[in-house]
């Protein structure tokens, strides 16, 4: 079946340090990958999505590329802010049922 | 724009109660989705709409929980009668009718039952 894996957290920055957070997917067909962001008390956010291969998202610093030879999709951002600390979700969509699957999700702690 | 409206944001009650949770979709969205989300268990998904129509529930942890949408702009999620074990953040979510399409969440509901 369908599965997301993201890298455990949590992950600790300095501020304006490199963020690359993990994800690999297993998928039947061609599902669009979607990264989602948390912050504390609220829902889960839209960061950015790619609907095929070779397709990057992008969306407040934020860049995933849609990578179908390593099944990957994974988020990096050049210069991270306090403001970034979150939870961040990376997800596939099951073209069949509409239904989205996600990681465990991945802690970001971004220090002054 | 509205996004998706959950309420209450927070509920706390005894066991044993029952709990309604709420939910207004996006207005032209066609699918709602329910999820709970536990720090052991992480987001999980309960139950989804399609039209209207609930289309998959086997993530319904069992027959204490029952979910209806009766028209498309309004949805319920409900606990009888409830136990500790269901403290969680309840979510809804809804999109277009397209695996393409994002789902876009509601701000949640903070479940406690004492």
């Amino acid at each position: 079946g369908n599965s997301v894996t993201q890298m455990e957290g949590p992950v600790t920055l300095s501020e304006e340090a490199f963020l690359t957070i993990n994800c690999t997917y297993t998928a039947t067909g061609y599902p669009s990958l979607f990264w989602y962001v948390q912050y504390p008390g609220e829902g889960l956010q839209l960061l950015l999505k790619a609907t095929k291969a070779d397709d990057k998202g992008s969306n407040k610093g934020f860049e995933a590329t849609y990578r179908k030879e390593t099944t990957s999709f994974h988020l990096e951002k050049g210069s991270v802010q306090v403001s970034d600390s979150a939870v961040y979700f990376c997800a596939l969509s099951d073209r069949s049922s509409y239904k989205l699957i996600f990681g465990s999700g991945t802690r970001l702690l971004v220090r002054p | 724009d509205a996004g998706v409206i959950q309420s209450p944001r927070h509920e706390v009650t005894e066991m044993g109660q029952e709990v309604t949770l709420r939910c207004k979709p996006i207005s032209g969205h066609n699918s709602l989705f329910w999820y709970r989300q536990t720090m052991m268990r992480g987001l999980e998904l309960l139950i989804y709409f399609n039209n209207n129509v609930p289309i998959d529930d086997s993530g319904m942890p069992e027959d204490r929980f029952s979910a209806k949408m009766p028209n498309a702009s309004f949805s319920t999620l409900k606990i009888q009668p409830s136990e500790p074990r269901d403290s969680a953040v309840y979510f809804c979510a809804s999109s277009f009718d397209s695996g393409d399409q994002p789902q876009h969440f509601g701000d949640g509901t903070r479940l406690s039952i004492l």
